[in-house]
């Protein structure tokens, strides 16, 4: 039984640089979710995919912040111009309709 | 962004003893999560609670859903030293265009002593 696989788990990058992180949620979950989780906090939501259709968008998620999923699969978050408030954990979660989310180790994410 | 108020913030206890912690919202929610998260990994559910009222255990974990549905508690039996980490509870609203998303407490750190 895979569960949720996130890559990288870390990366490291200069300020206004771009990054992509890829979420490969559990084969038979429909519903996909991103989270960012701070030092000290709990995880706050970004944004959720039903299949390929994003549904749901936080306001935390700015205009440089872009999501997808495209086949209804695996998922892709792309930050642009990256800025040194974007240093923190970005969590993937998958669940089916009813049941409860199941989440990926994260990709840490850095920013010098 | 909204999260819910989860207490203690930390506790720091003896192998053996028992531990509880909870969690209060002024919102209501349909489900609640208790979550726990080691470091460098994502969080790792515990226990998932569906009705008002209802109780439920997973081995030396209880947990129940407030009667008002804007609460939460978990507590822990006979801790040992595996369960250090970081708990946190989550208020799940499916109804509207809520989508299921998650609010999170802002967690509670625990130490075990052996």
């Amino acid at each position: 039984d895979t569960g949720v696989s996130q890559d990288p788990r870390h990366k490291i990058t200069k300020r206004g640089q771009n990054v992509t992180f890829r979420c490969d949620p559990i084969s038979e979950h429909n519903r996909l979710y991103w989270y960012r989780q701070t030092l000290g906090q709990g995880p706050e939501f970004l944004t959720y995919f039903q299949n390929e259709a994003q549904l749901e968008k936080s306001r935390l998620l700015s205009d440089r912040f872009s999501a997808e999923r495209p086949k209804g699969s695996f998922s892709t978050l792309e930050i642009q111009r990256t800025e040194q408030g974007d240093s923190a954990m970005y969590l993937c979660a998958s669940s089916s309709q009813g049941q409860p989310q199941h989440f990926g180790d994260g990709t840490r994410l850095s920013i010098l | 962004g909204q999260q819910l108020n989860q207490s203690p913030q930390s506790m720091f206890i003896q192998e053996g003893e028992d531990v509880s912690m909870n969690c209060t919202s002024s919102s209501i929610f349909n489900t609640w999560l208790w979550y726990k998260q080691e470091p460098g990994e994502g969080p790792v559910l515990l226990i998932a609670l569906y009705k008002a009222g209802e109780l439920t255990s997973n081995g030396r974990l209880t947990a129940q859903f407030g009667i008002t549905r804007k609460d939460s508690f978990l507590n822990i039996s006979a801790s040992i030293p595996s369960d250090v980490g970081i708990y946190f509870c989550a208020g799940q609203d499916a109804g509207g265009t809520s989508y299921g998303k998650l609010t999170f407490g802002q967690g509670t750190i625990l130490t075990v002593h052996p």
